[in-house]
């Protein structure tokens, strides 16, 4: 079974572009959480999806937001980017939603914000 | 408010060593989970365990094992005769219930580096 997988692994923008992180869930997962990782702040939590609706957002601005198509695969979007949205974005999915599913993450995708 | 602390930043071992990552969390949930991950250089996340508010057994896996304590709020995670292999970062986890939904949201403590030199 092929795990979860994020694309791009790797994206360069400038300061004021906007940005879409797409990430395909493990085949037969309906739930997808983001998250940012960065030196400073560790990980922390962006959004969870579960049946393309947004259960849970965490505390980032909103020019962070996502979505999730009805096949479960997940997208998000940084607008108006600032070098503080350099990071790691970690997308990972789980069978169902909650605490008591284990969630499975991609490689991420590495931003970088000049 | 929710929290985990791993206060151990960076621990360095050599090879055979026995390690323990510790782990303390905040909750004031009746019912929630704690999970430990590992990150190696690669930089994928790799789950290692996940264990519920009502099971306080310890568990072992090979050379991996965890101690749950809810009297002190703490889920350690040892590994035994440790190896170069073994060298990553590990972060503990928590999630919990937000009004009477059951969260996937994972709150993660900063992390313990461990690194095992030959």
């Amino acid at each position: 079974k092929a795990g979860v997988t994020q694309t791009p692994r790797y994206l360069i923008k400038t300061r004021g572009q906007q940005v879409t992180l797409s990430c395909s869930p493990i085949s037969g997962h309906r739930s997808v959480s983001w998250y940012q990782q960065t030196p400073g702040q560790g990980l922390q939590f962006l959004f969870e999806y579960f049946s393309e609706t947004q259960r849970n957002k965490g505390n980032f601005p909103g020019r962070f937001s996502g979505r999730q198509f009805s096949n479960s695969r997940s997208e998000m979007n940084v607008s108006t980017l600032e070098l503080g949205d350099s990071a790691l974005y970690l997308c990972a999915s789980s069978f169902g939603a909650g605490g008591n599913n284990e969630q499975f993450f991609g490689p991420g995708t590495r931003l970088t914000v000049l | 408010a929710q929290k985990v602390t791993q206060a151990q930043t960076e621990i360095s071992v050599v090879e055979k060593e026995d390690v323990t990552l510790d782990c303390v969390y905040e909750t004031r949930d009746t019912t929630y989970y704690l999970f430990w991950y590992k990150q190696p250089p690669s930089g994928d996340l790799v789950f290692l365990i996940r264990r519920n508010s009502f099971d306080e057994q310890n568990e072992i896996s090979g050379r991996y094992s965890w101690n749950f304590q809810k009297s002190t709020s703490s889920f350690n995670f040892t590994i035994t005769a440790s190896q170069v292999v073994d060298s990553a970062v590990y972060f503990c986890a928590l999630s919990f219930s937000i009004g009477s939904s059951n969260t996937g949201k994972l709150i993660f403590g900063q992390g313990t580096t461990l690194q095992v030199k030959p």
